[in-house]
């Protein structure tokens, strides 16, 4: 079975603190993606990475960096938390999006970390 | 634009009463239909995979259909455990491909 982990189910910051969120995937999948969740909005994407080291921006970007130093480890940064930050963090892996082999573009998600910001 | 609309936004079901929920697409270049099931507080948990136009797959009470604008999810005779969110997800365009949410059917069983 295909496990995503996630560093923390809660997470409480103040407004201007520095927030680590991180994610661990187990079944060596190149591509790993950042979520955050709100209700009315649905799932919007923060970034993403096709391989170690790579990153692209998703819909959302703004106020958020993310690292990936080793494949099975993807990282969210908060840079300088803000209230309009709190929500719902999802951290998605999937083998490889371009793949001709079905099912290898699936993404599997973690548990969530709800962040709140006051 | 490229869209995926799901609905209704809720649904509430007795035990044993048997429905559908919609997820219609108007993309470009559709490489794959998901559907996911969320419960609360939780992550997404994946439930099918769908390619191509006439394809079905099914798993214990839920099956899930592809046309060429709209999916379907079937559920048989649900009960209470069936109540969560139900996402779809298509996944279009070129090389890696950009995959895009519904805002999901939240669906209630009652007993």
């Amino acid at each position: 079975d295909v496990k995503v982990t996630q560093s923390s189910r809660y997470l409480v910051k103040r407004t201007g603190e520095k927030v680590f969120l991180e994610c661990v995937q187990d079944m060596d999948h190149e591509n790993m993606f950042w979520y955050r969740q709100d209700p009315g909005l649905g799932l919007r994407l923060i970034y993403f990475s096709y391989d170690v080291k790579m990153k692209e921006k998703g819909d959302i970007p703004e106020g958020y960096s993310v690292s990936r130093e080793k494949k099975e480890r993807f990282s969210l940064i908060l840079e300088s938390a803000s209230t309009n930050q709190t929500s719902m963090y999802l951290c998605a892996s999937s083998f490889h999006a371009g793949g001709l082999t079905t099912g290898t573009d699936t993404q599997y998600f973690g548990p969530g970390t709800r962040l709140t910001v006051l | 634009e490229d869209q995926v609309t799901q609905s209704p936004e809720a649904l509430r079901l007795q035990e044993g009463e048997s429905s559908s929920l919609n997820c219609s697409y108007t993309v470009s270049g559709l490489r794959g239909l998901f559907w996911y099931r969320q419960d609360p507080g939780k992550g997404p948990e994946f439930l099918f995979t769908l390619y191509s136009a006439g394809e079905e797959k099914e798993k214990e009470r839920l099956k899930a259909t592809l046309t060429k604008k709209e999916s379907f999810l079937h559920i048989t005779a649900p009960k209470p455990e069936d109540s969560a969110t139900y996402l779809c997800a298509a996944l279009y365009g070129g090389s890696q491909g950009n995959l895009i949410f519904g805002k999901g059917t939240k669906l209630s069983v009652k007993p």
